[in-house]
């Protein structure tokens, strides 16, 4: 079974620029989670999706960062513009109905000079 | 204001010996209670989890401990092996699935 697909690994802009992430979950797990991992912290969740509509995104600062699940399927996070802060490694989960266990891919770490 | 804490930054255990790495949580409501396990340029991977209803679950060399009187979770690792050398996150279930992580452990087993 494929594990969540995330590109690209690796991303470096300068500040006030725009970079997108993309993610494609677990086949048949309707729940995609966002989660932003500082150095030295826990992942922190941004985004919550069931399906195509929208959980829970109270963490997400809405001013820069936006992010769609077009068909229920595959998401993109995108940051407009990037700050100094916004460096860290931007995780992708999805969870299968009913469990308790998240799935996460790789991550792509973003790196704002 | 964090839910959940892990007040060892770091932990450093001798090749089979025991590793206890623990974590407190404020909140009585959360459902389950996992550990994950997470290698530098990889996503966290599910370890063990433990259901709010239980007290202890074993799964091979992985023990995890609930207290729920004291709201404290561990995770017991017998013996210790050079491959578990890892941070390990533990983390809570609430309201439909949503996961709160704390802030690590990075644990070193030492040959």
């Amino acid at each position: 079974e494929a594990g969540v697909a995330q590109s690209p690994r690796y991303k470096i802009i300068e500040k006030r620029q725009s970079v997108a992430f993309w993610c494609n979950p677990i086949s048949g797990h309707a729940t995609l989670y966002w989660y932003q991992q500082i150095l030295g912290q826990g992942p922190k969740l941004l985004i919550q999706f069931q399906n195509n509509g929208v959980v829970d995104d109270s963490q997400l600062p809405k001013d820069r960062f936006s992010a769609e699940r077009l068909k229920g399927v595959d998401s993109t996070l995108k940051i407009q513009p990037a700050k100094l802060e916004d460096s860290a490694v931007y995780l992708c989960a999805s969870r299968f109905q009913g469990g308790e266990k998240l799935f996460f891919g790789s991550g792509t770490q973003l790196s704002v000079l | 204001d964090q839910q959940v804490k892990q007040n060892s930054p770091s932990l450093s255990v001798q090749e089979g010996r025991i590793s206890i790495l623990n974590c407190d949580y404020t909140n009585s409501m959360f459902d389950y209670f996992l550990w994950y396990k997470k290698y530098p340029a990889e996503g966290p991977t599910f370890l063990i989890s433990i259901s709010s209803i239980k007290d202890k679950n074993e799964d091979g060399r992985f023990t995890v401990f609930l207290n729920k009187s004291a709201k404290h979770l561990s995770l017991h690792i017998v013996p210790s092996q050079p491959g578990d050398s890892a941070v390990y996150f533990c983390a809570v279930t609430y309201q439909g699935g949503k996961l709160i992580f704390g802030q690590g452990t990075e644990l070193s087993v030492k040959p």
